[in-house]
């Protein structure tokens, strides 16, 4: 069954950055590209971009330039995002999920990151 | 950006009742619109794509519809499993953007 399994919850300081993981298996993991989606209480759902996960391309929305980065290990069926800068308002949920033409068929648990001096 | 909005942002449902959640696009999306329930702690799930099109294993009270800039979810008979958050995703043009949610309640 496909399974995108997401790395654990991250505290981190204003300033410094993360490395979150998203490890894929139960599929061809080069036949989707991979989302990235920050979730909080106060903006709802927001699309981060995605990253074709066999060319390594990737598409961000403007507002996460220089925010985040998406990078893939295609020998690990492993999916990156590296968010830097940290602010407060970078606390969020934040979800991979598999991209299945226009729509997202499957969600990573999520992770949550706190900044917080 | 094309921007999505939901309605209601709540509601609340007593079991076996049709359910309607409204979701309209500021300009034609062309029915590239799914929608996502998401419950307490969990991520959001697939119910529908292509707007009217069941995800797999999603039961079918659940339907979608619509064109153009409207579109709606309907749950024809609400169950207690069906509480939780509803999302709809445009699929359109990048950046996609979502719904702001409706929280659906058990009467």
């Amino acid at each position: 069954q496909v399974q995108l399994q997401q790395s654990g919850a991250e505290l981190a300081k204003p300033g410094s950055s993360v490395k979150i993981s998203c490890k894929a298996s139960g599929y061809t993991f080069t036949s989707y590209y991979i989302s990235w989606i920050k979730q909080t209480t106060g903006q709802g759902l927001e699309y981060i971009g995605y990253i074709n996960t066999g060319s390594g391309g990737t598409n961000y929305n403007e507002k996460f330039k220089g925010k985040a980065t998406l990078t893939v290990d295609k020998s690990s069926s492993t999916a990156f995002m590296q968010l830097s800068s940290l602010t407060p308002d970078d606390s969020a949920v934040y979800y991979c999920a598999r991209v299945n033409y226009d729509y997202f068929d499957y969600w990573g648990q999520g992770v949550m990151v706190t900044v917080s001096s | 950006d094309i921007q999505m909005t939901q309605s209601p942002a709540s509601l609340s449902a007593s079991l076996g009742e049709t359910v309607t959640i409204e979701c309209r696009a500021s300009e034609d999306i062309y029915s590239n619109l799914a929608w996502y329930q998401q419950k307490p702690g969990n991520s959001p799930q697939l119910l529908i794509y292509d707007a009217n099109s069941l995800a797999d294993g999603v039961p079918s009270r659940f339907s979608g519809s619509g064109s153009g800039t409207q579109y709606s979810l309907k749950i024809s008979s609400m169950q207690t499993e069906d509480e939780g958050v509803y999302f709809c995703q445009q699929g359109l043009k990048y950046p996609y953007t979502f719904g702001a949610g409706t929280k659906l309640e058990l009467k």
